[in-house]
C-alpha cells in the first residue's frame, strides 16, 4: 500500500532540547517528500522537502534526509525553542496523488 | 498569510443537506488540491485540479465534486451531508502540478454537520 507513519505524539520537550520525530513511507516509484508544520488555528506550510534518495532537505534548524534504503525522512532539530511548538505532518507524494502521517504534536516548555 | 483564502471560514448545516466550499488560490497558482482534515482520519487528500482540469483522485466520496473555473477559483461542493463529513477542508494551491511543488495551504473551512 501507500502510506505515510509518523511517531504517535505528543511530545513535550524542555528549550534547547534535540528533537527527532520519525516518518517511513511505502510507496511505489520514487516520491517526494515532505514536512508540513500547522501552528494553531491556521493552515499547514511547507518545513522542507527533498525529491530524491540521499537528498536532505532543511529550513529554520530542521533537517531530514531522505533515506530510500530504510524508506524514512526522520525530521530533526538540534536545539527547539518555543515557537516551535505545533503539529509537525510527513508527507509524500507521487503520481500527483500525496499522503499524509497522522500528525505529532510538539510541546516545547521553557 | 500563505495567498490563498478560503470560505466560509466557518459552515454549520444539517444532516442530508448539501454545501459548497470555495478556494481561490495564490496569484499565478494553476493547480488547486483539497484536503479533509477529521479527527479521526488525519489529513486526507481528495482532489487535485490544474488549470481546470481533474489531475488526481484521491479519498474523496462520490457524494463529494469539485471544479476549477476559467479564472483558477475552485470550489468543493459536499451533499447529502452526514454526521461524519463534519471536518476542516482546506484548501492548497501551487505553481504547476509537479508533485515535488510546495503546496500553500489556506486557512481551511470548519464545517460542522447537525
Amino acid at each position: 500500500g501507500n502510506s505515510v507513519t509518523q511517531m504517535e505524539g505528543p511530545v513535550t520537550l524542555s528549550e534547547e532540547a534535540f528533537l527527532t520525530i520519525n516518518c517511513t513511507y511505502t510507496a511505489t516509484g520514487y516520491p517526494s517528500l515532505f514536512w508540513y508544520v500547522q501552528y494553531p488555528g491556521e493552515g499547514l506550510q511547507l518545513l522542507l522537502k527533498a525529491t530524491k534518495a540521499d537528498d536532505k532537505g532543511s529550513n529554520k534548524g530542521f533537517e531530514a534526509t531522505y533515506r530510500k534504503e530504510t524508506t524514512s525522512f526522520h525530521l530533526e532539530k538540534g536545539s527547539v525553542q518555543v515557537s516551535d511548538s505545533a503539529v509537525y505532518f510527513c508527507a509524500r507524494g507521487n503520481f500527483n496523488k500525496f499522503y499524509f502521517g497522522s500528525g505529532t504534536k510538539l510541546n516545547v516548555k521553557p | 498569510d500563505s495567498g490563498v483564502t478560503q470560505t466560509p471560514k466557518h459552515l454549520i448545516t444539517a444532516t442530508g443537506q448539501r454545501v459548497t466550499l470555495r478556494c481561490s488560490p495564490r496569484s499565478g497558482d494553476l493547480s488547486v488540491y483539497w484536503y479533509q482534515q477529521s479527527l479521526d482520519q488525519g489529513l486526507q487528500f481528495l482532489i487535485q485540479y490544474y488549470n481546470g482540469e481533474e489531475r488526481a483522485k484521491g479519498n474523496i466520496l462520490e457524494r463529494f465534486s469539485a471544479q476549477q473555473f476559467p479564472d483558477l477559483h475552485s470550489e468543493l461542493n459536499l451533499s447529502s451531508l452526514e454526521l461524519g463529513d463534519s471536518a476542516l477542508y482546506f484548501c492548497a494551491s501551487s505553481v504547476d502540478s509537479a508533485t515535488y511543488n510546495e503546496q500553500f495551504f489556506g486557512p481551511g473551512t470548519r464545517l460542522t454537520v447537525l
